[in-house]
């Protein structure tokens, strides 16, 4: 059964220190991993794209990496605006719809 | 250019009562998915339409829920006799058609609480 782990569930930082998210995956065949913010009473927010082991994509203060089996997001310089919930999807190979992990609820204090 | 809009944004209803959520898919848009998220859950896939089709509802419960996307107007998911275990936010995504890999675009969401 195709399934997104996401550690940690909760992160607290202070301003200006660097962390990284987990995204753990098991799946048939994947054709793309997703990463994504959720403000709290919104939708998720559509953040990066990656397809195949060794891809980084880069936006602003964040940086997606991808492995055969996890992925990573890290977060350079934090500021409390970062503050969100950050979700990982995969989509299987064959299939037309994602499986999201649980998140992890990112806090940056000033 | 609109985005994925849902309606309404809040919604109450007693046991046993019918709720209607509604979402219009961004303009171009003919992938309609919608998912389910309770507190310190993840999102759960339920159903995927297109118009006029239903393609995939196997994360949908069998009985009391229903959804469509007419040829004309917003995708309806909708949920008979409610009860207590349905209060969650429903969120609804679209995409384009014609791409294998799904880029979906979500609303804001429906609260649905049961009282």
């Amino acid at each position: 059964e195709d399934q997104v782990t996401q550690s940690p569930e909760a992160l607290r930082l202070q301003e200006g220190e660097s962390s990284s998210l987990n995204c753990s995956y098991t799946v048939s065949g994947l054709r793309g991993l997703f990463w994504y913010r959720q403000d709290p009473g919104k939708g998720p927010e559509f953040l990066f794209t990656l397809y195949s082991a060794g891809e980084e994509k880069e936006k602003e203060r964040l940086k997606a990496t991808l492995t055969k089996k996890e992925s990573f997001l890290h977060i350079t310089a934090p500021k409390p605006e970062d503050s969100a919930t950050y979700l990982c999807a995969v989509q299987a190979i064959d299939t037309d719809k994602l499986i999201f992990g649980t998140g992890t609820r990112l806090q940056v204090f000033p | 250019n609109a985005g994925v809009m849902q309606n309404p944004r809040h919604l109450v209803r007693r046991r046993g009562q019918e709720a209607r959520l509604r979402c219009s898919p961004m303009k171009g848009h003919s992938h309609v998915y919608w998912y389910r998220q309770l507190p310190e859950e993840g999102l759960k896939f339920m159903v995927y339409l297109q118009k006029e089709n239903i393609i995939d509802e196997s994360g949908m419960p069998k009985e009391r829920f229903s959804a469509e996307f007419p040829k004309e107007g917003p995708s309806i998911l909708r949920i008979q006799q409610v009860v207590r275990g349905d209060s969650a936010a429903y969120f609804c995504a679209s995409s384009p058609s014609g791409t294998a890999l799904l880029k979906l675009f979500f609303g804001s969401g429906t609260q649905l609480s049961v009282l």
